[in-house]
This record gives C-alpha cells, structure tokens and sequence, in this order.
C-alpha cells in the first residue's frame, strides 16, 4: 500500500536554531515528491519539487533531500525564524497513476 | 490575479441540510481538487476535476457531489449533513497535470450540529 509517515509529529526548537523534520515514503513507483508549508488556518503552498535524479534541492533556507534508494527525505532548516512556524507537508506521486499520496506533516513551533 | 478562491470561509450547518462551497481559480487551470482536513490530521482528497465536464471520485467522495461546468469554477456539494463531515474544506488547482504543484485557497471551515 502507498504510504507516506513523516516524523516527527511535532517539533518546537528556539528561534535561530536548526531543524531537519523526516518523510519515509513506500510509494512505488516513485514520479516525484514535495514539500508544502501550510500555516495555520491556511492553505498548504509549495516550498519545493525533487524528482527521481535529484538528491539535494534548496528554496532559500530550506534544504530538502531525496533518497530514492532507502525512499527518504529531509527538510532542514537553517537559522530558524518565528514564521517557520507552521506545519511541513510531504506529499509523494506515483507514477503509474499520477496518484498523490499526502503525508500527516510535521508541526513545527519557533520559540523566541 | 486572485488565484484560488473559496466561499464561504465559514459555515455552520445543522444535520441534514445541504450546502454548497464555493471554488472559482482564475488561473486558467485544468485540474482542480477538493480536499478535507480533519484536526491534527493530513488532507484527504474528496473529488477532483481534470477540465471542464470531468470528474472523479478520491479517496473520501461518500456523501458529497461535485460539478465542472467551467474551467474557472468546481463547487463541492454536502447533501443531509453530518456531523462526521465536520472538517475543513480545501480546494486547489494544478496545470498541465495532476502532478504538478498544486496551488490552495483559503478555506473553508465547516461545523456540523
């Protein structure tokens, strides 16, 4: 079964510190994957896309990582800010049926 | 360019009646999703549309209805309401495919008594 667990739950770190939250994904076969910021009350928005070749992509201070053999990824986060506050969504396409697989999030809290 | 919309951001409903909400994307997108967020929980696709007069159950359609009449427009339907339908309401949009990124209204957040 196609699924995707990300972890963990939830996360509160200091303001200015770094983070890496997880997503273990069994999705097969595997199209692309992305990770959505979505803040409270709203809707998700893309941070950023990797596809099968890609291993290491960056928006800004967000860092995320692909696996494709182990089926991993990463999100870092550098030098934290109070807005990183939200929870951090992956999200797995397959690609025989162009299917998207969501992820529960992470929720993230920056602590001045 | 406002993107993606929705109507209403919220809404209480007594069980049994009806409602509709409101999407309308003025991106000129072809597919369009309508998702639900239950608290502390990831979204769950509940009907999406790939154009105008096409579209298809997800993984959660038991008792809503949708329609595509226009590219611009894709309501969401809830016939006798229930409590269990108690949630939040996303709609997004996505060009050229059902892969691509997807792009999120607002909202909208529904109470079922």
């Amino acid at each position: 079964k196609n699924q995707v667990e990300q972890s963990p739950q939830s996360l509160i770190i200091l303001e200015g510190k770094n983070c890496t939250l997880q997503c273990n994904y069994t999705v097969s076969p595997f199209s692309n994957l992305r990770w959505y910021k979505q803040d409270t009350g709203r809707g998700p928005v893309s941070l950023t896309i990797m596809t099968f070749s890609e291993n290491t992509k960056s928006n800004g201070r967000y860092t995320a990582t692909l696996d494709a053999d182990t089926k991993q990824s990463s999100l870092h986060i550098t030098a934290s800010q109070l807005s990183d506050s939200a929870s951090y969504i992956c999200v797995v396409s397959a690609r025989s049926n162009y299917q998207l697989i969501w992820g529960a999030g992470t929720k993230l809290i920056i602590k001045p | 360019n406002a993107g993606v919309t929705q109507t209403p951001k919220f809404r209480i409903l007594k069980i049994g009646q009806s409602m509709t909400l409101q999407c309308a994307q003025d991106m000129n997108h072809n597919y369009m999703y309508w998702y639900r967020q239950d608290p502390g929980m990831g979204l769950k696709l509940i009907y999406y549309s790939v154009g105008a007069g096409i579209t298809d159950k997800g993984e959660v359609p038991n008792g809503y209805n949708v329609s595509r009449s226009t590219t611009e427009d894709f309501p969401l339907r809830l016939e006798l309401a229930a409590p269990s339908q108690t949630s939040v309401y996303f709609c997004a949009s996505s060009y050229p495919s059902g892969t691509d990124t997807q792009y999120f209204g607002p909202g909208t957040r529904l109470t079922v008594l």
